[in-house]
């Protein structure tokens, strides 16, 4: 089982340019959830994707979208980079059973540098 | 909104010691809480959860303590191993979407 998978692990843009992001789930899984972690702070909640469509947000401007695609991966866009940008990115994947939501599990993270 | 704190940013402990780690929170429609652990270069990896209905759950050298009068959790690990050492994230959820997360908490375990 080869877990939650990112690409890419590093990334470096500049200020005012686009960037896509990628989460494979664990098997089985079929809930991806998208969040923010800056250095020193604990991860902070972006949006959630099931069913291909995006099901919960957080507080993050809609320069922050997303996709699910219906083999349950998905892709966190982010429009016109800011410096604040810069965190790491953290893909967790969870299986949905009715309103319930397993445990989720977190991918290695994408490190996105804005300069 | 910081809805979960952890106010102690770092614990040093020495090999075979209790380690004892905080967090209070302050939305009480929180209806299960979590601990993640995370190593440098990798994601946070699940460590142990306790539904709101428990004051407290045990899982090998880990116990979660709630006391929701108080609004307070904690994780004990006995004793603590050098493979401890790591960031330790506390983090609840409501409505079974959302997870909200401490700041966490560098455990650092001394031979």
């Amino acid at each position: 089982d080869a877990g939650v998978t990112q690409s890419p692990t590093h990334l470096i843009k500049t200020r005012g340019q686009q960037v896509t992001l990628r989460c494979s789930p664990k098997s089985g899984h079929d809930t991806v959830s998208w969040y923010q972690q800056a250095l020193g702070q604990g991860p902070q909640f972006i949006f959630q994707y099931y069913e291909e469509e995006e099901r919960q947000r957080g507080n993050f401007p809609d320069r922050f979208s997303g996709h699910q695609f219906p083999n349950y991966s998905s892709e966190l866009n982010v429009n016109a980079l800011l410096l604040g940008d810069s965190a790491l990115y953290l893909c967790a994947s969870s299986f949905r059973t009715g309103r319930t939501l397993d445990t989720q599990y977190f991918g290695p993270g994408t490190r996105l540098t804005v300069l | 909104d910081q809805q979960v704190k952890q106010n102690s940013p770092s614990l040093s402990v020495q090999e075979g010691r209790i380690s004892i780690l905080n967090c209070d929170y302050t939305n009480s429609m929180f209806d299960y809480f979590l601990w993640y652990k995370k190593y440098p270069a990798e994601g946070p990896t699940f460590l142990i959860s306790i539904s709101s209905i428990k004051d407290k759950n045990e899982d090998g050298r880990f116990t979660v303590f709630l006391n929701k009068s108080a609004k307070h959790l904690s994780l004990h690990i006995v004793p603590s191993q050098p493979g401890d050492s790591a960031v330790y994230f506390c983090a609840a959820i409501v409505n079974d979407y959302k997870l909200s997360f401490g700041a966490g908490t560098t455990v650092t375990v001394r031979a």
